[in-house]
Parts: C-alpha cells; structure tokens; sequence
C-alpha cells in the first residue's frame, strides 16, 4: 500500500552508462517531482510535472530527462552517468489547489563508480 | 530564491528537553511546511503554516512564522530518543518547495 514508490533502491553503476529510476504514487495527485538530495543532504528541486505537463525544470544538465507516461508516473531517465551524480534521488507527490503537502518515496540511491 | 535555510546545523539533547531549530527564507511565500527525515528514509510531512499565520500547534510540535523577518522556527517539547531524526523546512511559493540541508536532530536517552 505504498503510496509513492520509486525503485530501484539502490543503484551502482559504472561510468558512461545510462540508467532509469522509475517512479508511481496511487494517491491520485495531479503534481509530482524529482529531488536530489547530496551528500551534505541537501536536497534540490530537479524538475515537477503537473497533469503529464512540465511546470519546473530547473537547472540540471540535458543528461537527465524526466517522463510521464500518465499523472502516477514519473521516470527519471539519466544519460552518460557521471561521478558527480552520485546521490540520493526522491520522487515525491503532492495535489495543487489542495492541501500542498508533498509525500516523498523513500529514495534511491545512485552510486556512479 | 526561497529556498529555506535551517540553524543550527546539528542539534544534541537529551530527552525530555526542548528542542528549537530555526528556518530563513528570501522571498514571499504562500506557506511554509516543515518535514522530517529518519536515516535512510524520505521526507515526512510534519506541519504546514499559511503566510497569514503566525503560530501553529500539532501535538508536541510548535511552529511560528514571521513573514517580516522571512523566518519560522520549529520547537519539538519534551523530546523522545524517536525524534532523533534531520528536520526540514521548505518555504513553498508558486508551486516550489525549496528545501535547504536540514538539522539533524540527536536526542539522547
């Protein structure tokens, strides 16, 4: 009965590569988003859909692409993987107009060898 | 921005004492959430204060905002060894939650 849920957990990869992180919450919210929390835990907004449309991108390299294929998905798409985005990745959700809170999933993290 | 930017740091008590941290933001905001994050663990909504409040409760949880001094600050009574955990708060304005690093709460037995 998770409500949001993004997996993999954990992810290790080499250099260079391409992965994805996928993401589903089955609160039926309108808004979801990508965070990036750092080692010092600092966490940074990364992009929001609303309604499958894009509402924030904010400055992040053109190797991360989000998509959303319906309102309870929200992928994560990363292209030649660098040491420097080694992190913890949380999607969240959250319905506009109403009560704003965000419910987070519980991260994942990307170590990049 | 309105990135919220949370002091002190670290925070160590002992339970049962009060713990206080404090949240500065930059811009104007149509609220501001505070969130709770266990090791390992994504965020957990703890409370959330409109701009035209200056103080809200939630069982041992206290919260105020000062719009004018662009800051809140959240206080945890009576602290448990379970509160041990980093605290956030996110200043929230069109449609953007700008979380800062957090303070990690200790709360020894």
């Amino acid at each position: 009965d998770t409500a949001v849920s993004q997996t993999p957990k954990y992810l290790v990869t080499q250099m260079g590569n391409d992965k994805s992180i996928k993401c589903e919450q089955n609160l039926g919210h309108d808004t979801m988003y990508w965070y990036k929390q750092d080692s010092k835990k600092f966490l940074k907004i990364m992009f929001s859909y609303n309604n499958k449309e894009l509402i924030i991108n904010e400055t992040v390299p053109n190797r991360f692409s989000p998509k959303s294929p319906d309102k309870a998905h929200l992928n994560l798409h990363i292209n030649s993987l660098e040491l420097g985005d080694s992190a913890v990745y949380f999607c969240a959700s959250s319905q506009r107009d109403r009560d704003e809170k965000l419910f987070f999933g519980s991260g994942t993290q990307l170590s990049v060898l | 921005s309105q990135q919220g930017e949370e002091d002190p740091q670290a925070l160590s008590i002992q339970e049962g004492e009060n713990a206080t941290m404090n949240c500065s933001y930059k811009t104007s905001i149509n609220n501001l959430q505070w969130y709770r994050q266990n090791s390992g663990r994504g965020l957990v909504h703890l409370i959330l204060i409109r701009s035209n409040e200056r103080e809200k409760h939630s069982g041992r949880l206290r919260v105020t905002l000062d719009t004018s001094k662009k800051s809140s600050s959240l206080l945890i009574t009576a602290s448990r060894a379970a509160d041990t955990a980093s605290y956030f708060c996110a200043p929230e304005g069109w449609g953007k939650f700008q979380f800062g690093a957090g303070t990690q709460v200790v709360v020894t037995p």
